[in-house]
This record gives structure tokens, sequence and C-alpha cells, in this order.
């Protein structure tokens, strides 16, 4: 099955500062791959998601970027804010629904003010 | 809209009690999912339906039984709990547009501790 990995697990970046989490995955058959961040007490919520058909994506102060070839997608965040401290997933998944994600061990990213 | 609504948000069991955790959703989204969270793990997926009447296991289905009888509903039932089943339990649920997946909207979890 689908292994993700997730770097790194702690990250920490003074508040303006960009940020950058990475992630890569073994099965070539994913072709989609979402960001969820979870604040302290609350379910994953989706921030950016990704196609294999699509190299880059941004919203805001947030993109994705997806190479495909070497099975590794990354987030990046830029001009960090205070509230942007929380824990980051990335996770693949295949297929037509979204009912077997599977998700990288997450990122705690804190923004020093 | 409620969205995906949990029940209940924590739970305290002994060893050998079972109990359901309940999920429903109110999108009519056909695709539902339970996933356990353990510190430094991730999330794993435990269950899944792609429809009502239609479950299938993922990666930890030990120990845990599903059914989904309606598009709402999908409740999670430990049979004889054990510490190891101490665990946050998240659902979410999805939709497809065509041959698109769309995003997955998780619940606000179930904390569980197994004592």
């Amino acid at each position: 099955g689908e292994n993700v990995e997730q770097h790194p697990s702690t990250l920490s970046v003074q508040e303006g500062d960009s940020a950058v989490i990475k992630c890569t995955y073994s099965d070539s058959a994913s072709n989609y791959f979402p960001w969820y961040k979870q604040e302290l007490g609350k379910g994953p919520q989706l921030i950016i998601d990704i196609r294999s058909n699509v190299g880059e994506k941004k919203d805001q102060r947030i993109a994705v970027t997806l190479n495909k070839t070497a099975k590794h997608f990354s987030l990046h965040i830029t001009e960090t804010q205070p509230e942007d401290s929380a824990v980051y997933f990335c996770a693949a998944s295949m297929g037509f629904g979204n009912e077997k994600l599977t998700f990288g061990t997450g990122t705690r990213l804190t923004i020093i003010p | 809209n409620a969205g995906v609504t949990q029940t209940p948000k924590f739970q305290v069991l002994k060893t050998g009690q079972s109990m359901t955790l309940q999920c429903a959703q109110d999108m009519n989204h056909e695709y539902m999912s339970w996933y356990r969270q353990d510190p430094g793990m991730g999330l794993r997926l435990i269950h899944y339906s792609v429809g009502a009447g239609i479950t299938d296991q993922g990666e930890v289905p030990n120990g845990y039984n599903v059914s989904r009888s309606t598009t709402e509903d999908f409740p999670l039932r430990l049979l004889s709990a054990a510490p190891s089943q101490t665990s946050v339990y998240f659902c979410a649920s999805s939709y497809s547009i065509g041959a698109r997946n769309t995003e997955a909207f998780f619940g606000q979890g179930t904390r569980l501790t197994v004592v």
C-alpha cells in the first residue's frame, strides 16, 4: 500500500519568515495530495490540495508543489503569522473518492513572535 | 449545515467493555471513513465505506466493526475494548464529482481512554 513520509516533525520559524514542509509518497497511482492543518483539540481542516496533473498551486500565503517523477510534494507558507502555529499533515489518495487517505506523521509548526 | 458530527467527544472505558462511536454527516456524501490518531503516527485508516451497505477494512481494522445502513451514519463499534485502543478517533466524509475526488471533511474527534 501507499506510504507517506513527512519532514520535519517539528519546525520553528520567526514571524514573517517562510516555512517549508516536505512529503514523499511511494505509490505512483496516487493522484490527489491534500494538506491539512490541525489545531489543538480539533479535527484536521483542509488548507490546500493539488492533483497529479498540476505542478504547483497557490492560495494567498500558501503554496504546494508536486514533483511526480521524484514522488514528492511540499507545502510553502510565506509571511508566517502566529495563527499559523499548528500541526500540519500531508496525505495522498488515489481513485475517485477520498475514503482512503494515507497521512504523513505530521509537522508541529511554531511561529515565534 | 452541521458537517460531520461525532459523539461522544470524550469517553473512558474499562478493558473488555464495548461501545459505539457515532458519526453522522448531513452533506449527502457517499464516502465515509474512520481514522485513529496516535502521537507521532499521524492518522491511520480503520474502516471505510463507499456507499450505504458497502464497507471495507483499512490499515488497522482489528478490534473494530462498522456498518453503513444509511448515507448519513457510519458508526464504529469497539467489541471488547483494550488499552491499545486508547486514541483519538476521527470520522471523515467526502464525495466525487465524476472522476474527481473532492475535499474530505473531518469531525471534531472522540478522545477514548481504555483503562
